[in-house]
């Protein structure tokens, strides 16, 4: 079965740092990859997503994610952190024949000034 | 509507009880999901909803669980006789139309308590 796995439950980087959020995914054919963040009493919303052709894709608020097939990954990162990133981040595959999205566990983000 | 609603965004029962959910999804989106989100978990999957297509219910945990969808509109998640593990945050999304790579925009969820 299709399964995301996101190895780091809660990151804490400082203000202005770098970020890598990592997911792993299980998956036989070539996935439709998304990020999504979900702010503190918010729904979620989608960061980026992947399809096909480019393996680095650019998103919303200067994220972006690189997938890499050989290595089952399609991290995200972000060069320089900004408080308001505080927040819990999903990793998502499209699973193959159907239209449900598998969702990883989540990775809970804060920033420190 | 403007995005995805749920109601109520609160809710606390006693257990035994039955719970209905609601959503609203944006209008115009033909494809609908419900995720359940429990306390330090990711999104599982309950159910999806596709136009007048047949459901895909495999996400359902009981049959204690059951949503209809009227249509293209609103969607209602029944949770009957509830139990304590039945606590979550139900997050209900929509998009717009059929395929695996559409953006799923979803409401704020409902907070379910069972006592």
């Amino acid at each position: 079965a299709q399964s995301v796995t996101q190895p780091d439950i809660h990151i804490t980087v400082s203000e202005g740092a770098s970020l890598e959020l990592r997911c792993n995914y299980s998956y036989g054919a070539t996935p439709y990859l998304f990020w999504y963040v979900q702010s503190p009493g918010q729904g979620l919303q989608l960061l980026l997503k992947y399809f096909s052709g480019d393996t680095l894709v650019q998103g919303i608020k200067g994220f972006e994610a690189e997938f890499k097939r050989s290595q089952s990954s399609f991290n995200l990162r972000k060069p320089s952190v900004h408080w308001s990133d505080a927040a819990e981040y999903f990793c998502a595959v499209g699973q193959g024949g159907s239209e449900k999205l598998v969702f990883g566990k989540g990775t809970k983000l804060t920033v420190n000034p | 509507g403007a995005g995805v609603s749920q109601s109520p965004s609160n809710k606390v029962t006693e257990k035994g009880k039955d719970v209905e959910l609601r959503c609203d999804p944006i209008s115009g989106h033909t494809a609908l999901y419900w995720y359940r989100q429990r306390l330090g978990q990711g999104l599982e999957f309950l159910i999806y909803f596709q136009g007048n297509s047949a459901p895909d219910k495999s996400g359902l945990p009981s049959d204690r669980f059951s949503a209809e969808r009227t249509g293209e509109s609103v969607s209602t998640l029944t949770i009957q006789r509830t139990q304590q593990e039945d606590s979550a945050v139900y997050l209900c999304a929509s998009r717009a139309n059929r395929g695996r790579a559409g953006e799923l925009f979803f409401g704020e969820g409902s907070r379910l308590t069972v006592l």
